[in-house]
């Protein structure tokens, strides 16, 4: 079975620029995570989904805004991209609320 | 003061020997991870735990929730063992908060 899988893997952007990032979870995964990743830091909570509703969102601006679809995918969405939004961008997904999360390689976008 | 707290932030190890890293917590907690991250930033779960210990091959979690405390244990350590070690609780609404990671290296 695949794993959760990310896409791009690396992201180059200007500032300013708008960037979407996405997450395809494992399959009979209902929940779906996001986090961001400055380097030397841990990861940081940005956004939960879990059956297509937005269950939580973390410390982050407006400019953050995510969606899950139907088929429990989901896109992270950057707009008026920042040189502090470089990071590495980790998708989690677990199969129901509250279990295990495996999460991806992460899409490591780095902002110019 | 981070909701989690790992030590040591960093840590060199001989090939063989034993290692522990420490994860305390200050907030409710319905479970905890233990992570590994490689360079390139790939993370696999090592372990998720809400009570006692669980072991898998070489590596040993426990958890005491009364004292917010886990421990990542490492037997004969082995210089593929070198990654970043990341504690992070499991809180309500189902969000993970991480520490700030350990960075293990091995040498052989």
């Amino acid at each position: 079975d695949a794993g959760v899988t990310q896409s791009p893997t690396h992201l180059i952007k200007t500032r300013g620029q708008q960037v979407t990032l996405r997450c395809s979870p494992i399959s009979g995964h209902k929940s779906v995570s996001w986090y961001q990743q400055v380097l030397g830091q841990g990861p940081q909570f940005i956004f939960q989904y879990y059956e297509k509703e937005e269950r939580g969102r973390g410390n982050f601006p407006d400019r953050f805004s995510a969606r899950q679809f139907p088929n429990y995918s989901s896109e992270l969405n950057v707009n008026a991209l920042l040189l502090g939004d470089s990071a590495l961008y980790l998708c989690a997904s677990s199969s129901n609320w509250g279990t295990e999360a495996f999460f991806g390689q992460g899409t490591r976008l780095t902002v110019v | 003061k981070n909701e989690v707290e790992q030590s040591p932030q960093n840590l060199t190890a001989q090939e063989g020997e034993f290692i522990t890293i420490n994860c305390s917590y200050s907030v409710g907690i319905s479970a905890l991870h233990w992570l590994q991250q490689h360079p390139g930033g790939g993370i696999v779960s090592l372990f998720m735990l809400s009570s006692g210990k669980k072991k898998h091959g070489r590596l040993i979690a426990t958890i005491n929730i009364q004292e917010k405390h886990s421990s990542l244990h490492i037997t004969a350590s082995h210089p593929r063992d070198s990654a970043v070690y990341i504690c992070a609780v499991l809180t309500s609404g189902s969000r993970l908060t991480f520490g700030e990671g350990t960075q293990l290296t091995v040498n052989p």
